[in-house]
């Protein structure tokens, strides 16, 4: 089946660095990834969609210039965290559609494992 | 805009039994997939099961299952058998029909915990 790596899976930085997490698709592009974050014991929410190409679309609230999304390729999508800081701690989850399943496939996205951002 | 609840923080059950995770939804959409997600130690998030809104038919997958009721909002996920592999956060998800597939709402999450 599809599978979405991430990595780092757990990173550690210092407040006022940047940190990029990489997403990819290992057996299928995906013109379309997405990324969300994780607060510990809480739900997941949207921040973006990152579109191969073009720029990435932001959920309301997620500061475009703090979390730095680049699709540049079909199955490459990265997120960069700049000038971290603590609060910015979190863990960062990717999402992708295999477009090939097609069918009743079609509607199923494919999770990365997660990266594990600690901000000090 | 779509809110997802699930009303139970922590759930446990004996092994080989069975148990009930319970999600509601409030939506002006008609057309629409829900899913519940299951979310182990490792923090992989595994789809269990999905259902479409337009099917009468709850769905099933093997020892889960689900009571789908349209008019009342309600999704809850019935797993049969509990194995201690089935220990993990499992998040209730919906996405309106004709939005972007990532476009998730997750409810709070349930923690669900199998004991031997």
């Amino acid at each position: 089946g599809a599978v979405v790596s991430q990595h780092p899976s757990w990173v550690i930085c210092k407040s006022g660095t940047s940190v990029k997490i990489e997403c990819r698709s290992l057996d299928f592009q995906a013109t379309t990834m997405f990324w969300y974050r994780q607060f510990p014991k809480q739900s997941l929410m949207l921040m973006a969609t990152s579109n191969e190409g073009s720029k990435a679309t932001y959920e309301q609230g997620v500061e475009k210039d703090k979390f730095l999304i680049n699709h540049a390729s079909l199955t490459l999508s990265t997120l960069t965290v700049t000038s971290a800081h603590p609060e910015d701690s979190s863990f960062y989850i990717c999402s992708a559609r295999d477009y090939i399943q097609g069918g009743s496939g079609a509607n199923v996205l494919t999770f990365g494992a997660g990266s594990r951002l600690t901000v000090l | 805009a779509q809110t997802v609840t699930q009303s139970q923080p922590e759930m446990s059950v004996q092994e080989a039994e069975t148990v009930t995770l319970s999600c509601t939804y409030d939506t002006s959409e008609n057309n629409y997939y829900l899913f519940w997600y299951k979310q182990p130690p490792s923090r992989q998030m595994i789809l269990v099961i999905r259902q479409e809104a337009y099917k009468q038919q709850n769905a099933t997958e093997n020892r889960f299952s689900v009571n789908f009721q349209k008019a009342a909002k309600s999704f809850s996920l019935k797993i049969s058998d509990s194995q201690l592999g089935d220990t993990a956060m499992y998040f209730c998800a919906f996405r309106a029909g004709g939005t972007s597939y990532g476009k998730l709402t997750f409810g709070q999450g349930t923690i669900l915990t199998v004991h031997p």
